[in-house]
């Protein structure tokens, strides 16, 4: 079947660097989404990617590892507004979106 | 864990037609629902917020009167494509979020649209 997998919960503190892993198993693959969302709001978009490899985009980063079905979103000079949930998301080959059940970061001072 | 259904997964439609899309929410009651359109490679993007018993809420640029939304019940959001156009076809996600919970959205796995 199709799955995603990220931790549920992480906690890390303002300045610092995190890491958010997901994995991933989808019938074919068109690419894997990363997602903020903030308690009751609707998620916003932040990278997508489709090939392996480093996409860089200010302060967030994410990784993509197709052969290994792995992704990461990395988040440098924590600030307290990214204490969200983050949602992974790989869509398969009919272009289904296939949803992880978000990592609820907790940032303190 | 609380479950977003949406149904159909995929529909191929012909130019003219109208297209109903179905959102429920299966095991808690969600007073808002936000529907969702998503272009291959691209961000989703947010075309509308359902509120139960009341009008949805569009976000600009998205017709009103050519995506029709209902929230008639506390589980159920409807959204209605009326005639539509090969342009119209996309990737249609819906979400709604549990009150009771605190939790993140909850996403239902999307509808593919294709108008022929």
């Amino acid at each position: 079947g199709q799955n995603i997998d990220q931790p549920t919960e992480m906690t890390a503190t303002e300045g610092a660097i995190v890491q958010i892993n997901c994995t991933y198993q989808t019938s074919g693959f068109n690419g894997l989404f990363w997602y903020q969302q903030h308690a009751g709001e609707a998620p916003t978009f932040l990278s997508y990617n489709v090939l392996d490899g480093l996409e860089e985009k200010g302060r967030f980063s994410s990784f993509l590892s197709r052969s290994k079905g792995y992704s990461y979103l990395l988040l440098k000079e924590l600030q307290m507004k990214d204490s969200a949930s983050y949602l992974c998301a790989a869509m398969d080959s009919n272009y289904q979106l296939i949803w992880g059940a978000g990592t609820k970061l907790i940032i303190k001072p | 864990g609380a479950v977003v259904s949406q149904h159909p997964s995929w529909v191929i439609c012909k130019s003219g037609t109208s297209v109903k899309i179905e959102c429920r929410s299966l095991d808690f009651q969600a007073t808002t629902m936000f529907w969702y359109r998503q272009f291959p490679k691209q961000s989703l993007m947010l075309m509308a917020t359902s509120n139960e018993g009341s009008k949805a809420t569009y976000e600009q640029g998205v017709e009103k009167d050519k995506f029709l939304i209902n929230h008639a019940s506390l589980t159920l959001s409807t959204l209605t494509v009326t005639s539509a156009h090969p342009e119209d076809s996309s990737f249609y996600i819906c979400s709604a979020r549990d009150p009771g919970d605190g939790s993140p959205l909850h996403f239902g796995n999307g509808t593919r649209l294709t108008v022929t």
